[in-house]
């Protein structure tokens, strides 16, 4: 079975801070996601990853950015957390060349910024 | 850009019910996917469907990608207690998103009746 962990289930912050999410996948999956998870909302895209060192904007990226130095890590960083990013952050992967394929998930960071 | 309507937004079950839900988008896709969504869990992968009219079961649920390519149903037959939770849609289409990134709905929430 694919396993995506997220360090954290639970975070507390403070505005202004720099925050780090970290995502671990174990199947050697090229494509790696997050996505922020709001009631009514849905899940919306931050950012993606094809490839190692490779990232690409999804429909929502400001005040976010992202690193992949390795195929099986993907962080997601706050640059300087504030309120309205609290919310339900979910990391994912799956395999191959294209990006239409399943999404396997981690169990999620709810992330709180005071 | 791209949108996938989901409905109903949120239903209630009594054990026993069958209960269906459906999604419809605003261009043709050629990936249909049904997750269901825990509280306190990220979205697991329930049916996966990719040629228009295929009609794909996994135990009690049954989802149908449309003819028309731009719809798709998921049914769950006999519902029981550990069926409520968070169902999402996803697809993706040939034209536009992020390079054929999976589109999600915005879920519907199964619950008991009071």
């Amino acid at each position: 079975d694919v396993k995506v962990t997220q360090s954290s289930r639970y975070l507390v912050k403070r505005t202004g801070e720099k925050v780090f999410l970290e995502c671990v996948q174990d199947m050697d999956h090229e494509n790696m996601f997050w996505y922020r998870q709001d009631p009514g909302l849905g899940l919306r895209l931050i950012y993606f990853s094809y490839d190692v060192k490779m990232k690409e904007k999804g429909d929502i990226p400001e005040g976010y950015s992202v690193s992949r130095e390795k195929k099986e890590r993907f962080s997601l960083i706050l640059e300087s957390a504030s309120t309205n990013q609290t919310s339900m952050y979910l990391c994912a992967s799956s395999p191959g060349a294209q990006l239409n394929q399943p999404q396997h998930f981690g169990d999620g960071t709810r992330l709180s910024i005071l | 850009g791209q949108q996938l309507n989901q409905s109903p937004q949120s239903m209630f079950i009594q054990e026993g019910e069958d209960v269906s839900m459906n999604c419809t988008s605003s261009s043709i896709f050629n990936t249909w996917l049904w997750y269901k969504q825990d509280p306190g869990e990220g979205p697991v992968l329930l049916i996966a469907l990719y040629k228009a009219g295929e009609l794909t079961s996994n135990g009690r649920l049954t989802a149908q990608f449309g003819i028309t390519r731009k719809d798709s149903f998921l049914n769950i037959s006999a519902s029981i207690p550990s069926d409520v939770g968070i169902y999402f849609c996803a697809g993706s289409s040939y034209y536009g998103g992020s390079q054929g990134n999976l589109i999600f709905g915005k879920g519907t929430k199964l619950s008991v009746k009071p």
